[in-house]
């Protein structure tokens, strides 16, 4: 049964960086996106970006120029790295696998779905 | 401000039906599967119909998603208190490089 765990500092400065990352265990990190989501408080759900294993990523046009998302494929992780923070940058922070829930995508992105999820960890941007 | 837009909050009472829904465009919803997640608070989101019909192994048939032109629609049947979570929508959106999207969430009371 594959499970992420995000680790990562809970406090980050503002116009600091914020650094998280998600660890694969239970499964192969090979063929799947894997996902950056964070809730701000009070606020619904964003998907900050993904990566494919191949390295291939696609981000949040709101945050292009801030966030980049990479994979280590032989320490099965991947990491979040967003720039400049500022106080609306304060969420929950959730790690997800987009999987094709043991079926088959054949090959087509829009059959994967959000299967797996971390336990998700609070980051505060303090002044 | 998220692509793809739900009602705010959704109510009913212990064995009725209620259906939220999901408005998108051509490039998301009118294109792609609807994926649905339930949301409790404290806890991390579950991925409840994928692929707009298809439910996860455990989750049960009470759960229904449909999909016509570019809106989607997920209806709780038989409503428990345990049902009362946010709920969210999500698909790909073509028009945004290929990026997963989520609704704005509904908010669903069990009176």
């Amino acid at each position: 049964q594959v499970q992420l765990h995000e680790s990562g500092p809970g406090v980050v400065k503002s116009s600091e960086t914020l650094s998280l990352t998600c660890t694969v265990s239970g499964g192969p990190i090979s063929g799947n996106y894997w996902a950056w989501v964070r809730q701000p408080p009070g606020k619904g759900l964003e998907c900050l970006g993904h990566v494919f294993s191949t390295g291939r990523t696609n981000y949040n046009p709101s945050l292009e120029s801030r966030v980049t998302i990479s994979i280590d494929m032989s320490r099965k992780r991947f990491s979040l790295r967003l720039t400049s923070v500022t106080a609306a940058d304060t969420a929950v922070y959730y790690c997800a696998r987009l999987g094709c829930n043991g079926e088959s995508c054949y090959d087509a992105y829009y059959y994967y779905s959000m299967d797996v999820w971390g336990t998700g960890t609070t980051v505060k941007v303090s002044s | 401000q998220s692509v793809l837009t739900q009602p705010p909050s959704a109510s009913g009472t212990p064995g009725q039906t209620v259906t939220i829904s999901c408005f998108g465009s051509d490039s998301n919803v009118g294109s792609n599967p609807v994926h649905w997640y339930q949301h409790v608070p404290g806890m991390a989101p579950k991925l409840l119909i994928y692929r707009t019909h298809q439910r996860p192994s455990g989750v049960p048939d009470r759960f229904s998603g449909a999909r016509s032109g570019t809106s989607a629609s997920l209806a709780i049947s038989g409503l428990q208190s345990e049902d009362e979570a946010r709920y969210y929508c999500a698909t790909w959106d073509d028009k945004l490089s290929g990026l997963y999207v989520f609704g704005s969430g509904t908010d669903v009371t069990v009176l």
